[in-house]
């Protein structure tokens, strides 16, 4: 079975500041992982994905994460936030093959303040 | 292209109703996905359909139900509705059904449950 946890429920921080948000996953296969982020009153939209080859990923808005085998995380990172960044942030798990299936974490809440 | 479209906006009901939701991929995708996003549980899938074929299902009672039609507009229906059916339903479009495609997110549909 995977699952993924993402350890902080909400994480504050100044504009212009760097941010990382955490994400560990468990599986006993490989695993494909993704970063969506979701705006207030809005579907969710794709960050970044890692499905192989190089584990650090750069996605949209300045985004990227890393993936880390050996302690089975795939944080989330910006060197520097905006206000428009605050967002919910979640991260999720696939096994491949032909499904779209994800098992979604908790969810972070970026909250960046002036 | 119109984004994922998913009708209606907001939902009220009464415990022991039924309810239908709509969901309209973006033209051209045959894959369709359905969520459902709640404080407490969080995003958690509830099926995938691909070219009017279920690919997938959660694990959820058998009160939940969806089909696609043959343009791809997939629906779902939610019988005898409980109070701990309020939540924000997201539907999911990609053009194939995989790992490797990119989800395409509505902007939902809040059930509340009276």
């Amino acid at each position: 079975a995977q699952s993924v946890t993402q350890l902080d429920s909400q994480v504050p921080v100044f504009e212009e500041a760097p941010v990382e948000l955490r994400c560990n996953y468990s599986s006993s296969v490989s695993v494909y992982l993704f970063w969506y982020v979701q705006y207030p009153n809005q579907g969710l939209q794709l960050l970044l994905k890692y499905l192989s080859g190089s584990t650090l990923v750069k996605g949209i808005n300045g985004f990227e994460a890393e993936f880390n085998k050996s302690q089975t995380s795939f944080h989330l990172r910006k060197p520097s936030v905006h206000i428009s960044d605050t967002a919910e942030y979640f991260c999720a798990v696939s096994g491949g093959g032909a499904t779209n299936k994800l098992i979604f974490g908790t969810g972070t809440l970026l909250a960046v303040q002036p | 292209k119109a984004g994922v479209t998913q009708t209606p906006r907001y939902l009220i009901k009464t415990r022991g109703q039924q309810v239908t939701l709509s969901c309209s991929p973006i033209s051209g995708h045959r894959s369709v996905s359905w969520y459902q996003q709640t404080p407490g549980q969080g995003l958690q899938f509830l099926f995938e359909y691909f070219s009017e074929t279920q690919r997938n299902k959660g694990n959820f009672p058998g009160r939940f139900s969806g089909r696609q039609f043959s343009n791809s507009r997939s629906e779902m229906n939610v019988s005898t509705l409980e109070l701990g059916d309020s939540a924000l339903y997201l539907c999911a479009s990609s053009f194939r059904s995989g790992t490797n495609e990119k989800l395409f997110f509505g902007s939902g549909t809040q059930l509340s449950v009276l």
